[in-house]
């Protein structure tokens, strides 16, 4: 059973650029969740969804962002015309109908 | 509010030494979940340990150990006999049961393992 996957590992984006990022959670894993961990911090929590519905995004910024996690496919964090400051480690975490999460390896996005 | 603090920011101590992390939690639920996570200088996350708040038994695994009190708030994580590959960032976490289970990390502590 492969981990958590996500993609680009590193991705870099100029400023005003988009930057779509991957994940695949676990086979039979219904749940998903983003974390944004920027330089020097710890994980900070972004969204929750599952499949085709968006259950908590509390810790999403209110412009420029935006998650889905459709029937078929990936999960997707979207960003919209990047900043500097959005340079930051992206990991995704799926899960079952348990509390555990699997953490994937992250996408490294810089702004230049 | 939930809360997890790792007052120390950066540790250093010298191979074969015993260290221990603190990690302080604040939560107003009776159901929570306690984790630790090791993120070495590769980047990814290592989960190390879950703990459900009714289980205080301390834990021990190879050099490993927790230390859960409920009565500080503390889940403290203890390495015995430090080797170098233990550098890394320690982050402790929270999880409370009813808030669809995400994650709330503190800041991290960083460990060196001096040779």
């Amino acid at each position: 059973n492969a981990g958590v996957m996500q993609n680009p590992r590193h991705l870099v984006r100029r400023r005003g650029q988009e930057a779509r990022l991957r994940c695949s959670p676990m086979k039979g894993h219904s749940h998903v969740y983003w974390y944004r961990q920027l330089p020097e911090e710890g994980l900070k929590f972004m969204v929750y969804l599952q499949k085709e519905n968006i259950i908590d995004e509390s810790g999403m910024p209110k412009e420029r962002f935006s998650a889905e996690f459709p029937k078929e496919g990936p999960s997707i964090l979207r960003i919209q015309q990047v900043v500097r400051g959005d340079s930051a480690a992206y990991f995704c975490a799926s899960s079952p109908q348990t509390v555990e999460q699997y953490f994937g390896p992250g996408t490294r996005l810089t702004v230049t | 509010a939930q809360k997890v603090t790792q007052a120390q920011t950066e540790i250093s101590v010298v191979e074969k030494e015993d260290v221990t992390l603190d990690c302080v939690y604040e939560t107003r639920d009776t159901t929570y979940y306690l984790f630790w996570y090791k993120q070495p200088p590769s980047g990814e996350l290592v989960f190390l340990i879950r703990r459900n708040s009714f289980d205080e038994q301390n834990e021990i695994s190879g050099r490993y150990s927790w230390n859960f009190q409920k009565s500080t708030s503390s889940f403290n994580f203890t390495i015995t006999a430090s080797q170098v590959v233990d550098s890394a960032v320690y982050f402790c976490a929270l999880s409370e049961a009813w808030r669809d289970d995400k994650i709330i990390f503190g800041k991290g502590t960083r460990l060196h393992i001096l040779p």
